[in-house]
């Protein structure tokens, strides 16, 4: 069936470095793949989101890259703050309206 | 405006009790979804309804699993004879559009079968 690998499963950075987390997808009609952050407790909340005729987007310290041919999309955090502190999840589209999700990245930013 | 809420946000039930999780998406989204989120893991697709009409449950795990969204706003998850193994967080989602895009999640009911 359909999966979506993400890595790496927790990441450390020191304040102001750069994090980026990876995540492959095995659908190749998959044409959505959105970004979450879900701090603990809370809901996961859109960050990002690119579409499959895009091959990069940027907003502010977030950016998002998509290879097609390769079936990898990655998230690239800069300048990393302690509120960026979370669990990030990707996602990709199947079929009409379906995601299927990563298993998470739990990101610590280091003061 | 509101964003998608979810109640009660913690339940307990003993093993073998029936429960009712209950979702208001956001005003006038056609779509909505259910997910079961186990701990340390990403949310797993449960059931999705377009308007009223649930267009796919192949991810509820067990017949013991009922959605219903009967007017095509509110939606509500019964589990019935409720197991250790549904102890999870259940979140919904809504969105305005058909297909998958920006879906927006409510805060989650934690539930735990004892």
């Amino acid at each position: 069936g359909e999966n979506v690998e993400q890595h790496p499963s927790t990441l450390s950075v020191q304040e102001g470095d750069s994090a980026v987390i990876k995540c492959t997808y095995s659908d190749s009609a998959s044409n959505y793949f959105p970004w979450y952050k879900q701090e603990l407790g809370k809901r996961p909340q859109l960050i990002i989101d690119i579409r499959s005729n895009v091959g990069e987007k940027k907003d502010q310290r977030i950016a998002v890259t998509l290879n097609k041919t390769a079936k990898h999309f990655s998230l690239h955090i800069t300048e990393t703050q302690p509120e960026d502190s979370a669990v990030y999840f990707c996602a990709a589209s199947v079929g009409a309206y379906k995601y299927i999700f990563g298993t998470g990245t739990r990101l610590k930013v280091l003061a | 405006g509101a964003g998608v809420s979810q109640s009660p946000r913690y339940k307990v039930a003993k093993r073998g009790q029936d429960v009712a999780l209950r979702c208001d998406p956001i005003s006038g989204h056609v779509s909505l979804f259910w997910y079961q989120q186990a701990l340390g893991q990403g949310p797993e697709f449960l059931t999705y309804f377009q308007n009223e009409a649930q267009l796919d449950k192949s991810g509820l795990p067990s017949d013991r699993f009922f959605a219903e969204r009967p007017e095509g706003s509110v939606s509500t998850l019964k589990i019935q004879r409720t197991q250790q193994e549904d102890s999870a967080v259940y979140l919904c989602a809504s969105t305005s559009a058909g297909g998958p895009y920006e879906q927006y999640f409510g805060p989650g009911t934690r539930l735990t079968v004892t």
